[in-house]
């Protein structure tokens, strides 16, 4: 079946320490996969979008990977600030006829000043 | 300048009644998508419009749930005869789309909706 797992607990860090948020998925083919940041009671906010043949991206402290052949992407938060304490999202976009966008459960992030 | 409006922010209905939730996309974006997310979940694909047609309504949870979209501009999500399990928050976005590039989608606040 097909299905998109995030980091299933929440994540507690120190602040000025790295994040490392995990999306694994299984039986998708993504063109591209996007990342997400959701405050409580926001919509989710676009972050970072990576291509299936960009291994990573980079913007300001924020890092992703992309492996298809893990079929996983790795999100990462450098010198981390209480102020990027938030829900996650990552999500996979099929080129279908137009682009279906699958979203991730979320990873809850958590930075301890 | 101006984002993805919703409305109502919140809606208390009882059991059994209709409600009709609104979307105002970015203006000019062409896609537009409907999302349900429930307490502590991930965002459920509802439709997803192009334009005024909606290439794909395989997320509708039941015929319950219908969806408009005209002047390729603003977007209603119908539920008939709510049940508990509508319960949630109701979120849309659009994004611009040419070809098949792809954008990234921009929220709304999203609808919290409650049947009581």
């Amino acid at each position: 079946s097909q299905k998109i797992e995030q980091n299933s607990e929440a994540l507690n860090i120190q602040e000025g320490k790295t994040a490392t948020l995990t999306c694994n998925y299984t039986n998708y083919s993504p063109a591209y996969l996007q990342w997400y940041r959701q405050d409580p009671g926001r919509g989710p906010v676009f972050l970072l979008l990576i291509r299936e043949n960009e291994k990573e991206k980079r913007k300001e402290r924020l890092k992703v990977t992309f492996d298809t052949t893990l079929k996983q992407s790795l999100f990462h938060i450098t010198a981390s600030q209480p102020a990027d304490s938030a829900t996650y999202l990552c999500a996979l976009v099929l080129q279908t006829s137009y682009d279906k966008v699958i979203f991730g459960p979320g990873t809850s992030l958590s930075v301890i000043p | 300048g101006a984002g993805v409006s919703q409305s109502p922010s919140n809606k208390v209905t009882e059991k059994g009644k209709d409600v009709e939730l609104r979307c105002d996309p970015i203006s000019g974006h062409t896609a537009l998508y409907w999302y349900r997310q429930s307490l502590g979940q991930g965002l459920e694909f509802l439709i997803y419009f192009q334009g005024n047609s909606a290439p794909d309504k395989s997320g509708l949870p039941s015929d319950r749930f219908s969806a408009e979209r005209t002047g390729g501009s603003v977007s209603t999500l119908t539920i008939q005869r709510t049940q508990q399990e509508d319960s949630a928050v109701y979120l849309c976005a659009s994004s611009l789309v040419f070809g098949r590039a792809t954008y990234e989608q921009y929220f709304g606040p999203g609808t919290r909706l409650t049947v009581t």
